[in-house]
């Protein structure tokens, strides 16, 4: 059974600083990886998603970045703004299913 | 602007009543999940349909839950009947084909009393 887990639960910065998070999963036998932003009370939006077959992917100060070998993926926000504050989650789709298998995610606080 | 919408947003229920989500899936997506996000569990898979058919429901207790898509415009999960155990957030999500990109509804606050 797939199992995807993040670390930190929870990360505090001041802005303006660079940040990764992580995001590990036991199967390595994935489709694609997707890294989504939740604020609170809010449905998850989407920021990047990598297919198996890429390393990493980038969207202006956000590059994600995939190792599936391993079973890990990184996500690196450049220059942090106290609007990136917010849960990231993670989730994986397994081969042969097209369910998102989610990690708890790491809730970021960008402080002025 | 292309959106998944649910309704409610909010619904506060006795326990033992029936509980009905609906979803509107963003048009000419022919995949549609729902998802159950709780403190302890986080996001868990409930079910999901590619055209308008369930491939995957084993996430969802069947004895009290069910889902359906009526047509390719509405999604609907039912809970009967409810219990306190089942107060979450709700989430719907569609996408343009399998294995792509999933866009997320903003979710139904469910809480039973």
């Amino acid at each position: 059974k797939q199992e995807v887990t993040q670390i930190p639960a929870a990360l505090s910065v001041p802005e303006g600083e660079n940040l990764v998070l992580n995001c590990s999963f036991t199967d390595s036998a994935i489709y694609n990886l997707q890294w989504f932003r939740q604020d609170p009370g809010k449905g998850l939006t989407s920021l990047l998603l990598i297919q198996s077959s890429q390393r990493e992917q980038t969207s202006g100060r956000l590059n994600a970045s995939l190792d599936k070998s391993s079973g890990r993926s990184t996500l690196y926000i450049a220059a942090s703004q106290p609007g990136d504050s917010a849960t990231y989650l993670c989730a994986v789709t397994q081969g042969g299913s097209e369910k998102l298998v989610f990690g708890k995610g790491t809730k970021l606080t960008v402080n002025p | 602007d292309a959106r998944v919408t649910q309704t409610p947003r909010h619904k506060v229920t006795e326990m033992g009543q029936e509980v009905t989500m609906r979803c509107q899936p963003i048009l000419g997506h022919n995949t549609v999940f729902w998802y159950r996000q709780t403190m302890m569990q986080g996001l868990e898979l409930l079910a999901y349909f590619r055209n308008r058919a369930p491939l995957d429901d084993s996430g969802m207790p069947k004895d009290r839950f069910s889902a359906e898509m009526p047509d390719a415009t509405l999604a609907t999960l039912k809970i009967q009947p409810s219990e306190p155990r089942d107060s979450a957030v709700y989430f719907c999500a569609s996408g343009p084909t399998g294995y792509t990109e999933a866009f997320f509804g903003q979710g139904t606050r469910l809480t039973v009393v």
